[in-house]
């Protein structure tokens, strides 16, 4: 069945560091890819989305490329922020139109 | 309303009680969805809706668990004789399929379940 992967946490970084959180996907078809935040104390939000290969998708300074090749879709930041501290989920789905979540990535930022 | 809303924001029952959670999706949108997210199993799917109907229900861990949706808006989700296990947060999210399937999905704020 469908799948995601993802680095596990904590990655802890200082604020301006360049952050990269790995993600690489199995999947039947021609899956949409995500990455989902939820900050402390509130829901997922969506971040950022790429629907066919090639695509990089973008929001507040975070991009992520889809890349097919390598079934891959790295989260990068060029500067954190403390603000940016939260969980990441990548995430996709395919044809049966339900997520599949990787287990989540914990970013802690220090000032 | 301008997102997802759910209700209660929290609830607390003795085990073998029966609990029903609320999702009221964003107006217009035609799909509504129901995860959970534990400690032990991350976030996983439950069941889908399309309008009314739920073509896909696969998610739904025992038979204990039911949904519904009715209007083609809010759903409920009815756990019957709680267990333990059942502790998590109940998450809903909609979706506009108007522009072709895999569309983002948009989630609420959560219920948080806690079995005594």
């Amino acid at each position: 069945g469908d799948s995601v992967t993802q680095m596990e946490g904590p990655v802890t970084l200082s604020e301006e560091a360049f952050l990269t959180i790995n993600c690489t996907y199995t999947a039947t078809g021609y899956p949409s890819l995500f990455w989902y935040v939820q900050y402390p104390g509130e829901g997922l939000q969506l971040l950022l989305k790429a629907t066919k290969a090639d695509d990089k998708g973008s929001n507040k300074g975070f991009e992520a490329t889809y890349r097919k090749e390598t079934t891959s879709f790295h989260l990068e930041k060029g500067s954190v922020q403390v603000s940016d501290s939260a969980v990441y989920f990548c995430a996709l789905i395919s044809g049966f139109q339900k997520l599949v979540f990787g287990t989540g990535t914990r970013l802690l930022v220090s000032p | 309303g301008a997102g997802v809303s759910q209700s209660p924001s929290n609830k607390v029952t003795e085990k073998g009680k029966d609990v029903e959670l609320r999702c009221d999706p964003i107006s217009g949108h035609t799909a509504l969805y129901w995860y959970r997210q534990s400690l032990g199993q991350g976030l996983e799917f439950l069941i889908y809706f399309q309008g009314n109907s739920a073509p896909d229900k696969s998610g739904l861990p025992s038979d204990r668990f039911s949904a519904e949706r009715t209007g083609g808006s809010v759903s409920t989700l009815t756990i019957q004789r709680t267990q333990q296990e059942d502790s998590a947060v109940y998450l809903c999210a909609s979706s506009s399929n108007r522009q072709g399937l895999n569309q983002p999905q948009h989630f609420g704020d959560g219920t948080r379940l806690s079995i005594l």
